[in-house]
């Protein structure tokens, strides 16, 4: 595989229930990224881990837990969502943290019901 | 005020025709500048990456900076069905940890 992939593509979940995104990047970079993005707005930064390290939090709720285990790997972590909180989730990578052109992968379309 | 200003459109051309896509910004220390196409169900795909003012063409797409203005610039020559997307620009200082993100514009070109 190449590229950045994202699993699972679609996600239904009650707001009482537990699930996690996965994104791996297969390009040797060490800054990872998530992103919302909701309609009509402009794409959302919610984490950057570089080399494995949280370097960025935009004062995202605590119901969303990001974990990065490795340079290749990330995800995110999910518990008690709102309705509000339906949107894609994106992961991005880029060689280094600072403007560094990112890319992304197709991001997970979640519904909370 | 909005980091950056980007007309969601949607905007509707003919087949051929030149399209230009354009976003304004707010914060003079911008000095890195991306577009990405984003088809319908995908991710962003880059486009354009370019530093500071100037020119920079690529096939038929051409980035066009202007610091000046804090206005910045994609066209799209000889548009053909399959650049019907959204096309969000971005932007960056050179201290800046994270890029600003236009809300996109969304483009048909009808065949």
């Amino acid at each position: 595989e190449t590229g950045v992939t994202q699993t699972p593509r679609h996600l239904v979940m009650g707001m009482t229930n537990k699930k996690s995104l996965k994104c791996e990047q297969h390009l040797g970079h060490n800054a990872m990224y998530w992103y919302k993005q909701s309609a009509k707005k402009p794409l959302e930064l919610m984490f950057v881990y570089s080399l494995e390290e949280r370097v960025e939090n935009n004062s995202v709720p605590s119901r969303f837990s990001p974990e990065c285990p490795n340079s290749s790997h990330l995800f995110l972590h999910l518990h008690t969502l709102q309705p509000e909180d339906s949107a894609l989730y994106l992961c991005a990578s880029s060689p280094g943290q600072l403007n560094q052109p990112q890319h992304f992968g197709d991001g997970t379309r979640l519904s909370i019901l | 005020q909005k980091e950056v200003e980007q007309d969601p459109g949607p905007l509707s051309v003919p087949e051929g025709a030149i399209v230009s896509l354009n976003c304004t910004y707010s914060n003079s220390a911008f000095q890195y500048f991306m577009w990405y196409r984003q088809y319908s169900r995908k991710g962003p795909e880059l486009l354009m990456y370019t530093y500071s003012s100037g020119n920079k063409e690529d096939g038929r797409f051409t980035a066009q900076v202007d610091k000046s203005s804090k206005y910045i610039s994609l066209f799209i020559r000889d548009s053909q069905p399959s650049d019907s997307a959204t096309y969000l620009c971005a932007m960056s200082s050179n201290t800046g940890n994270q890029f600003y993100f236009g809300t996109g514009t969304s483009l048909t070109v009808i065949p």
